[in-house]
């Protein structure tokens, strides 16, 4: 069974701060990898996506993978209060059209 | 614009009716998935589609069928078979190899 792993927090940070949230991975040969955000009673949306190692930038956001790790992060600078949702790491995988969800980390944006 | 759309927004069903929830989607994505959200839950996998006319049990199949007779559609149907079926239901496309996954804006389904 492929897993993929969140700490479900709550993560709490004050507004402006660096929100850091992790994901780890079982299956090795995984090369697709993606953060989603979900607001209580909303479907997830696509927040970035990451397929090499190292980092990807996409304006307060930041996605980092380490493959030999099985690691995946995702960093949200300048935090604030409209951040406050729920971040699903999603682990595509390889040559297959299968998804692996892990459960989400509920994170809160104090101002 | 493209997108996918789920239909209806809320469903209520009685005990021992079948419903069926609506998923099209206009991106010309090969790949479709149903999704079951409970609260406080993450996202568990239904069905899903790779091609027309062929599909797949997830994890938590029982109790659901589906149907992929064109590429823009794949509905859901909840049978009576389902004893828990009040949940939050997702529809998702996806393209290539490394494309990404899109969601729906979900059915909240509720029995009564």
């Amino acid at each position: 069974q492929k897993e993929v792993e969140q700490n479900s927090g709550p993560l709490s940070v004050p507004e402006g701060a660096i929100a850091s949230l992790n994901c780890t991975y079982s299956d090795r040969g995984s090369q697709s990898f993606f953060w989603y955000r979900q607001y209580s009673g909303k479907s997830p949306e696509l927040i970035m996506s990451i397929y090499s190692n190292g980092d990807k930038e996409d304006g307060r956001f930041t996605a980092q993978l380490n493959k030999a790790s099985q690691y995946v992060s995702l960093l949200i600078r300048d935090s604030q209060p409209s951040d406050s949702a729920t971040y699903l790491c999603a682990v595509r995988e390889y040559n297959f059209n299968k998804f692996y969800f892990g459960s989400g980390t509920k994170l809160n944006v104090k101002p | 614009d493209g997108g996918i759309t789920q239909s209806p927004k809320y469903l209520f069903r009685k005990e021992g009716q079948n419903v069926t929830l609506s998923c099209e989607q206009n991106l010309n994505h090969d790949a479709m998935y149903w999704y079951r959200q409970d609260p406080g839950q993450g996202l568990r996998l239904i069905y899903y589609s790779q091609i027309v006319n062929d599909f797949q049990k997830g994890d938590i199949a029982e109790g659901y069928s589906v149907s992929r007779e064109k590429k823009e559609s794949f509905p859901l149907t909840v049978t009576s078979a389902q004893k828990n079926p009040t949940a939050f239901y997702l529809c998702a496309s996806s393209g290539d190899t490394y494309n990404e996954q899109f969601f729906g804006p979900g059915t909240r389904l509720t029995v009564l």
